[in-house]
């Protein structure tokens, strides 16, 4: 099955705790981002990344670190600087299109922090 | 002011309508728009992808760009209950490598 997987669905932590997100796709996509979705809001990018080992600040990156060692694989993972860390994170890989991506999404993960 | 602009709804129709989902935008540079629709407590879905001015078309759908109004539309005929869901506009620059998304619009489509 092609396609791109986010663990865990459900993730519950307390303040001051760090978290990592998974996120792994297996359609040889070369780009790939995290986005956060919050209640009637859009999608605000976090951090995205075109290659392996060279990743970019999105809009909302402070408080959120990445990596990208492998080409299928991007975690994200939520610090104790992140003021406000609950929301629905979703990430995506990006598949050329002309002059742009088109992206695809994973399921989520939907994080609460208390 | 948002760069991409979306009426949040809810927008309910009964089936078998028609729907016009709207997006009107304020950055000239944007050449790609994408819709998207997102159920309940799961990850976007790409429906439609188009370039510049014009239409396109795929089974139910009509997405329809004007770049002059700055203003893009997604049509969806002969509307189902199982189209109720959130429909996201999202768009890009040339070189861009991410997209802005609009808000979302709730659609609700009554039986």
């Amino acid at each position: 099955d092609g396609g791109i997987t986010q663990s865990p669905k459900y993730l519950f932590r307390k303040e001051g705790q760090n978290v990592t997100l998974s996120c792994e796709q297996n359609l040889n996509h070369d780009a790939m981002y995290w986005y956060r979705q919050d209640p009637g809001q859009g999608l605000r990018l976090i951090y995205y990344s075109q290659i392996v080992n060279d990743f970019q600040k999105g809009d909302i990156a402070e408080g959120y670190s990445v990596s990208r060692e492998k080409k299928e694989s991007f975690p994200l993972t939520v610090t104790s600087a992140q003021k406000n860390p609950t929301a629905f994170y979703l990430c995506a890989s990006g598949l050329r299109a002309g002059g742009t991506y088109e992206q695809y999404f994973g399921p989520g993960t939907r994080l609460t922090v208390t | 002011q948002k760069e991409v602009e979306q009426d949040p709804g809810p927008l309910s129709v009964p089936e078998g309508a028609i729907v016009s989902l709207n997006c009107t935008y304020s950055n000239s540079a944007f050449q790609y728009f994408m819709w998207y629709r997102q159920y309940s407590r799961k990850g976007p879905e790409l429906l439609m992808y188009t370039y510049s001015s014009g239409n396109k078309e795929d089974g139910r759908f009509t997405a329809q760009v004007d770049k002059s109004s700055k203003y893009i539309s997604l049509f969806i005929r002969d509307s189902q209950p199982s189209d109720s869901a959130t429909y996201l506009c999202a768009m890009s620059a040339a070189g861009r490598r991410a997209l802005t998304f609009g808000s979302g619009t709730r659609l609700q489509v009554q039986p």
